[in-house]
């Protein structure tokens, strides 16, 4: 069955401390994305990626990294975690014109 | 690039009533168009999946209505139930660049009072 499995589930993270939100994808998806997502403003893309070693910058990239090292596997990476990074982010995969399936989502904390 | 409006942000109805959201969109390349429903503190379900070829797509309980002259793309739930409430999102994917991308709106809060 086709999933996409994030982790942490939630997190606290003090403020400067640096996060890595996990995605792995187990449905052979060339692309992989991150959205962040905060009341108010729907789901906003961050990175993206379409094919291993290599990433893209979506439309809010400021202060996240990411990393795909595998086919299955996509990592957003916050430096330095500031306040304004609290929020629910959601990865997702896809497979040509099909329709993007999402994790369940990671709920950052930022204190 | 591709933009797209959702209305209403929020929408209230009585059980058994017909309920309406419609995005429009900007850019007329614009190919493949989704619906997604989000229940409270869970991920994105998808309902529909609609081809710019087919103007009306029908799933259960609703319809899905594309007019590619205006450029709007409607949610038509027929007989809400209580059971519907959640907060539902279209997302435009745009043919142009081949990035996969799909862009959202900003969401409907659908709330079905018994």
């Amino acid at each position: 069955e086709a999933a996409v499995t994030q982790s942490p589930r939630s997190k606290v993270a003090v403020t400067g401390g640096k996060v890595t939100l996990s995605c792995h994808q187990t449905n052979n998806h060339d692309y992989m994305y991150w959205y962040r997502q905060d009341t108010g403003h729907g789901l906003r893309l961050i990175h993206y990626s379409y094919v291993a070693d290599s990433t893209e910058k979506g439309d809010i990239p400021d202060g996240y990294k990411a990393s795909r090292p595998s086919q299955e596997n996509f990592s957003l990476i916050l430096e330095l975690a500031s306040l304004s990074q609290t929020a629910v982010y959601f990865c997702a995969s896809r497979g040509g014109f099909q329709a993007p399936l999402f994790g369940e989502g990671t709920r950052l904390s930022v204190l | 690039g591709e933009q797209v409006e959702q209305r209403p942000p929020h929408l209230s109805v009585r059980e058994g009533d017909s309920a309406v959201i419609t995005c429009t969109y900007t850019d007329p390349n614009s190919y493949y168009f989704f619906w997604y429903k989000q229940e409270p503190g869970a991920s994105l379900q998808l309902l529909m999946k609609v081809f710019s070829s087919t103007e009306i797509n029908e799933g259960q309980g609703f319809t899905v209505l594309l007019n590619k002259k205006d450029k709007r793309l409607s949610l038509n739930l027929t007989a809400a139930h209580p059971g519907d409430s959640a907060a539902y999102f279209c997302a435009v994917s745009p043919i142009t660049g081949n990035t996969g991308k799909l862009i959202f709106g900003l969401g409907t809060t659908l709330q079905v009072q018994p």
